[in-house]
């Protein structure tokens, strides 16, 4: 899988948008990218993931430029609750293998 | 709320000791997976099941181990306990669908919080 990087942290206020960058030069054809979170110590939880198209759902859309090589998280109207660990992953399997958790994104958003 | 119960929540223990872990995937889901945060190293992948077998290792040690009952809930085993081993622990299960687009969201259960003094 290829690896990803992320800032370390971000801050976003209450109410706009949260964008969050990864990138993963490395990435090959047949890579996902894959969001999890993890709100303080709770179990990560799915956020989004896409190949090469953009993708939206009811918690976020997930812009992954042409050449695949970086990708931003957007979070569209950030609230309290979204104050997590974001962690972008890169997958080239079926789905069926562990996720590789790197250190992620700590976003805090601000009232 | 994933679907996914762990139990003990929270486990105190002395060095040297034996606990168990038991995690119930979602209903259906085949794959269970064992994951391990502490401080100075993030999340880990310890080990996976996949109906009954075990498909895959990550950085479990020897001290440690797992199994997948018929039922499917897992339980992992750690032994000798040490300071180090205090952390986080973590079980998910996916469905693995087959089908493309080859999608297997893991859903997390709420952790296990093991303290070893």
């Amino acid at each position: 899988d290829a690896k990803t990087t992320q800032p370390p942290s971000m801050d976003c206020a209450e109410g706009r948008a949260a964008n969050l960058p990864c990138n993963h030069s490395t990435i090959s054809g047949n890579e996902y990218v894959y969001w999890y979170r993890q709100i303080h110590s709770q179990g990560p939880q799915y956020i989004i993931h896409g190949l090469k198209n953009n993708e939206t759902n009811e918690m976020a859309s997930l812009i992954i430029t042409e050449d695949r090589k970086s990708s931003t998280l957007i979070l569209p109207h950030a609230t309290l609750r979204d104050t997590a660990v974001y962690y972008c992953i890169v997958r080239g399997d079926t789905g069926r293998r562990a996720l590789t958790f790197g250190s992620g994104t700590r976003l805090q958003v601000q009232p | 709320d994933s679907g996914v119960t762990q139990t003990p929540k929270h486990l105190i223990t002395a060095t040297g000791q034996r606990v168990t872990l038991r995690c119930s995937p979602r209903s259906g889901d085949l794959s269970v997976y064992w994951y391990q945060q502490s401080l100075d190293q993030g999340l880990q992948f310890l080990i996976q099941y996949y109906n009954g077998e075990e498909r895959a290792k990550g950085n479990i040690l020897e001290r440690f181990s797992a199994q997948q009952f018929p039922d499917l809930h897992s339980e992992l085993n750690l032994s000798s306990l040490e300071l180090g081993d205090s952390a986080l622990y973590f079980c998910a299960s996916s469905v693995e669908i087959s089908s493309p687009p080859p999608h297997n969201e893991q859903f997390f259960g709420p952790g296990t919080r093991l303290t070893v003094l």
